[in-house]
Parts: structure tokens; C-alpha cells; sequence
């Protein structure tokens, strides 16, 4: 009974390169949200999606970043052009009217 | 103001006392309210679900609600060593029924 998975876990890339993080809901979970922690920070929501459709992206920085959740395959979010302040841990929630249950995350480091 | 405020910490307890960690929202109508427990490099559990006003015990964890005075607040009882963890206090804002607000968090180390 896996539980939200993200990967991968740990990410290096230096500034100007593109960041891929994937993340696959519980089985049987079709809301998927993506939130940041910034050190020091607590968790910010970025967007949330469901199969095929973005459904809040009010915290998502209107510049590089993206997401998806396609009919087939983990949700995507895409980070283009990374900047040092992208450094952060990228968490991914999933729920089916529940409470939500985390993903271990993302830890993103821009050198 | 933040929507969510929790006091600041770290919090230090000896093995065996009480911490108390507590929350402020700022939105009054919101309906929900969560505490998350987040070990360091881990992702945040949820440990505690809280609706209506008053106290809600799940085993070593109490948790509080005020709704008049906005006030949301954890107790954890006979603090273990494997408590120490940064506690996450979290709201769900009325007008989205599934965007949690989330507090920066308060550190808690109990020290055998």
C-alpha cells in the first residue's frame, strides 16, 4: 500500500537549468497538490490538480514554473531557468476528500 | 498578518513533562483545523484532526480549539524522546475546502 511517492529525492542543478520533480498519488487518490518549505518556513501551497486540470495554481510564481498531472503518468512540476532562491524542499500531497498525505519531498539545490 | 502563527520556539521539554504548543489563525470562519508532526529530512504527518470547540485526546496528544479566540493548540503528555520534531499547525480557509494554510512550525526536543 504505497503511499505518496515523490522523486527524486534529491536534486542538484545549477542556475539556469531546468528542475523536473515527479510525484505519484496514493493508489486511488485522484487530487493532487504541490506545496514549498523554505527553510525556516513553513509549507506554501503552490497548486493544486486533478487528472488533466489545473484547479489552483494561485501559488505558483507567475514566471518558469509549471505543472501538470496528466491522464497517464506522476504529476510534473517543472521548474525552467532555476534561480538560487528555487532552493527549497518541493512537497507533494495527494487526497480523495481526506486529510492530506504527504510525499518525503523533493530537496531542489540550485548551485 | 499571517494567516497562521505558532509560537515561535525551539521548544525544550524534559522526558516525561508536558509541551504545549499553540496556534493562532486569522481567518474566522475557518472550519478545520490540523497538526502535522515533520521529522528533520521527512515529509509532515498528520497527527491530529480537530472540528469543533473544545479538547480532542489521541493518546498522548490533546488537541484544543477556541473558535472565539482563534486559538488552536497540541498537547503531547508524558513527552517522549522520539517526540522531538517540528509540529505544524495547519488550517483549511472556508473558501477552499482543500487548501491547507500551514504555520512556520515550532521545534520541539525533549531531552532524556
Amino acid at each position: 500500500n504505497a503511499g505518496v511517492m515523490q522523486n527524486p529525492r534529491h536534486l542538484v542543478r545549477r542556475r539556469g537549468q531546468e528542475a523536473r520533480l515527479r510525484c505519484s498519488p496514493m493508489k486511488g487518490h485522484s487530487h493532487v497538490y504541490w506545496y514549498r518549505q523554505l527553510p525556516e518556513e513553513g509549507l506554501k501551497f503552490m497548486v493544486y490538480l486533478q487528472k488533466e486540470n489545473i484547479i489552483d495554481e494561485s501559488g505558483m510564481p507567475k514566471e518558469r514554473f509549471s505543472a501538470e498531472f496528466p491522464k497517464e503518468g506522476p504529476s510534473i512540476l517543472r521548474i525552467q531557468q532555476v534561480v538560487r532562491g528555487d532552493s527549497a524542499a518541493y512537497f507533494c500531497a495527494s487526497s480523495s476528500n481526506s486529510p492530506l498525505h504527504f510525499g518525503n519531498g523533493t530537496r531542489l539545490t540550485v548551485t | 498578518q499571517k494567516e497562521v502563527e505558532q509560537n515561535s520556539g525551539p521548544l525544550s521539554v524534559p522526558e516525561g513533562a508536558i509541551a504545549s504548543l499553540n496556534c493562532t489563525y486569522s481567518d474566522r470562519v475557518s472550519q478545520s483545523f490540523f497538526w502535522y508532526r515533520q521529522y528533520s529530512g521527512k515529509s509532515p504527518e498528520l497527527i491530529m484532526s480537530i472540528y469543533s470547540n473544545g479538547d480532542k485526546e489521541d493518546g498522548r496528544f490533546t488537541a484544543q480549539l477556541n473558535k472565539a479566540s482563534q486559538y488552536v493548540s497540541l498537547l503531547i503528555r508524558d513527552s517522549q524522546p522520539s517526540d522531538s520534531a517540528t509540529y505544524l499547525c495547519a488550517v483549511r480557509p472556508p473558501t477552499n475546502d482543500y487548501k491547507l494554510s500551514f504555520g512556520a512550525g515550532t521545534t520541539v526536543t525533549v531531552r532524556a
